[in-house]
């Protein structure tokens, strides 16, 4: 399909293994962005890429979750050492940029991977 | 500084009613202001936005109206249907980039 897509869309763990969530953003967007939405409350900022570079990484929790971008296309966020806390769903979405390198401001959001921390 | 707030947490309308959902925020450094509307089971999708060199944005049924001064941004739905009910967000940043989601309005719209 052409949206975002997230894998695996659920994930049951047990407290202390990691995980590894895939994002494939929409083919040709530039910026990809991690957030976490809690059931009722609004996506939480976690980070951002232009490309393969992470240009903010302030809203990730802790030293557990890292993301990376290596060829500029497919995401990886990882979270290791999972515990009840890091339960919920975790939004990627993707954004185009205007030939001057200005943000459009749209995200593309995809489905998401719903976390749950046993 | 960082925090977006936005009010009602859910409102209830009839067909036809006009709903308003108020934001309010704190960081005079941000520019761009957006709006996103989620239906259950899916991601946030933009539904209007609106930069602050201008009042009021219209598109379709929904409109955005901006209070530079009181740092302050509304949605307000004309003619609400019942296909709009879903949870809105409103949102703000910097350069478009990194952007702080309010808590969320369920919107209700009853036939």
């Amino acid at each position: 399909g052409a949206g975002v897509s997230q894998s695996p869309r659920y994930k049951v763990t047990k407290r202390g293994q990691d995980v590894a969530l895939r994002c494939d953003p929409i083919s040709g967007h530039v910026s990809l962005y991690w957030y976490r939405q809690a059931l009722g409350q609004g996506p939480e900022f976690l980070t951002y890429f232009n490309y393969e570079a992470q240009q903010d990484k302030s809203g990730l929790p802790n030293d557990r979750f890292s993301a990376e971008r290596p060829e500029g296309s497919i995401s990886t966020l990882t979270i290791q050492r999972t515990e009840q806390r890091d339960s919920a769903m975790y939004r990627c979405a993707s954004s185009p940029r205007l030939a001057g390198g200005r943000n459009t401001g749209e995200l593309f959001f995809g489905e998401g991977s719903r976390l749950t921390v046993l | 500084q960082q925090q977006v707030k936005q009010s009602p947490q859910s409102l209830i309308v009839q067909k036809g009613g006009i709903p308003i959902i108020n934001c309010a925020y704190e960081n005079t450094a941000f520019d761009y202001f957006p709006w996103y509307q989620q239906f259950p089971g899916k991601g946030p999708a933009l539904l209007i936005a609106i930069r602050p060199d201008v009042s009021e944005k219209k598109e379709g049924r929904f409109t955005i109206s901006f209070n530079k001064s009181a740092k302050q941004f509304s949605l307000h739905i004309m003619d609400s249907q019942p296909g709009d009910s879903a949870t809105y967000f409103c949102a703000a940043s910097m350069g478009a980039d990194k952007l702080i989601f309010g808590t969320g309005t369920r919107l209700q719209v009853f036939p």
